[in-house]
């Protein structure tokens, strides 16, 4: 059972455009939302991230959305730039801490052309 | 230094072959994970040490045997392999098991099993 679920799976934006990735979570555990950006042959980097407390978070040109009651949290990427072309993950983790476990999207491949 | 350093960058086994992969942080941090990620795939968990000790074992084959010599080093230990195991295999670290932070990952290690 995907916990987590990320779309769309792949997506093409030409610079200087909006990208806007989904995501849905069903366990209420959750309590942190982290996004990750990873580039081919390279580890995945935390980019930003959000707690259900607010309702959006912004650094620089990625804002994360975040509506607790509908479960759903997104990221977008203003003014997308060609080396914003990367696999993005959400993911999501409970609280606490004792049992920290990441869940992870699927990832979305974006690709921002010149 | 908030780098978690993993040796080799890439590996070549045959499926008789010993051999391991090495992590390294000088962060201080007290957690530290094991994730494989197969291509286009998100990562997944594999081991947690906190505080130098296993605390989670992701029902990983025990071809795989991870080891934590000390709070600063992680090791994998590779044995009888499959081509199957071929993946990227990603260290990370925080702070502390039981603390609200996120995850410092390495750049990986990419493994072909021949």
């Amino acid at each position: 059972q995907q916990q987590v679920k990320q779309s769309p799976q792949s997506l093409i934006v030409q610079k200087g455009g909006i990208s806007i990735i989904n995501c849905a979570y069903e366990n209420t555990a959750f309590d942190y939302f982290p996004w990750y950006q990873q580039f081919p042959g390279k580890g995945p980097a935390l980019l930003i991230a959000i707690r259900p407390d607010v309702s959006e978070k912004k650094e620089g040109r990625f804002t994360i959305s975040f509506n607790k009651s509908a479960k759903q949290f997104s990221l977008h990427i203003m003014d997308s730039q060609p080396g914003d072309s990367a696999t993005y993950f959400c993911a999501a983790r409970p609280g606490g801490g004792s049992n920290y476990k990441l869940t992870f999207g699927k990832g979305t491949l974006l690709t921002v052309n010149p | 230094d908030t780098e978690v350093t993993q040796t080799p960058k890439h590996l070549v086994m045959g499926m008789t072959n010993k051999k391991s992969l090495k992590c390294e942080q000088h962060m201080g941090h007290r957690a530290m994970y094991w994730y494989k990620q197969k291509a286009k795939k998100p990562p997944e968990l594999m081991f947690v040490y906190s505080y130098e000790k296993l605390s989670i074992n992701e029902s990983v084959p025990s071809r795989f045997s991870p080891e934590c010599p000390n709070s600063s080093l992680l090791n994998l230990h590779l044995h009888a392999l499959q081509p199957e195991d071929s993946a990227l295999y990603l260290c990370a670290s925080r702070p502390g098991h039981r603390m609200n932070t996120e995850a410092f990952f390495g750049q990986g290690t990419r493994l072909t099993v021949v």
